[in-house]
């Protein structure tokens, strides 16, 4: 089975960036997407092909991919982007796997 | 507007049954792949079953494959998550989303709660 690895938490102070990575064997060959899950909510897609962001996700939101990490930084951390962070790719066993998850704090 | 609604949660004993539905509006629902995911207490996303958008292709996770069974309906817009052998770490909130570009899923139900216990 494929493995995705996330830091199971990130702290940020408002107004500074925030880096969560996804790393797995040559996941920079597999197309990445990113979901943030608030308490009590369902997951939100935020990035989808490593990079592209769905409609009224803003643009402080970005992902890239290379080698065997991929990234999810938010730039400009808002109070209100406090979340999980779950990177997740497409399987040649056709899983669809996610990471652990992540665990963002703005201090 | 574009929509997914779960429903069948529940209570259930451990090796029992339930089947979780998942009605789609604001869309072609026959028109897209479908996913169910699941998030147990103090876990993360777990991806569970993917199914096509005529039903012919599905696949599992190993972790419930042999106990769940996913299908559709699309004359009813409908998804389905039929749960046998139901085990306490089965507890979890399960959702239904649409599978969109690159295997992503765009659209997202609410959710809906399982607990397995006696």
């Amino acid at each position: 089975s494929y493995v995705l690895t996330q830091p199971p938490s990130v702290s940020v102070a408002p107004g500074k960036t925030a880096t969560i990575t996804c790393g797995g064997y040559n996941i920079g060959s597999k197309s990445v997407q990113w979901y943030q899950q608030k308490p009590g909510q369902a997951p939100i897609l935020i990035i989808y092909y490593d990079s592209d962001r769905p409609s009224g996700i803003p643009e402080r939101f970005s992902g890239s991919n290379s080698g065997n990490t991929a990234t999810l930084t938010i730039s400009r951390v808002e109070a209100g982007d406090e979340a999980d962070y779950y990177c997740q790719v497409w399987h040649i066993t056709n899983d669809r796997v996610f990471g652990g998850g992540t665990k963002l704090t703005v201090l | 507007e574009v929509q997914l609604v779960e429903s069948g949660g529940g209570l259930v004993q451990p090796g029992g049954s339930l089947r979780l539905s998942c009605t789609a509006s604001g869309f072609t629902f026959s028109a897209y792949e479908m996913n169910w995911v699941r998030r147990a207490p103090g876990k993360g996303l777990e991806w569970l079953s993917y199914i096509s958008s005529g039903g012919n292709d599905i696949y599992y996770a190993d972790s419930v494959k042999g106990r769940f069974t996913v299908s559709r309906d699309n004359a009813k817009d409908s998804l389905y998550l039929q749960m046998n052998t139901l085990r306490a770490d089965d507890t979890a909130v399960y959702y239904c989303a649409r599978e969109m570009h690159g295997y992503s899923s765009d659209i997202w139900g609410q959710g809906t709660t399982v607990t397995v216990s006696s």
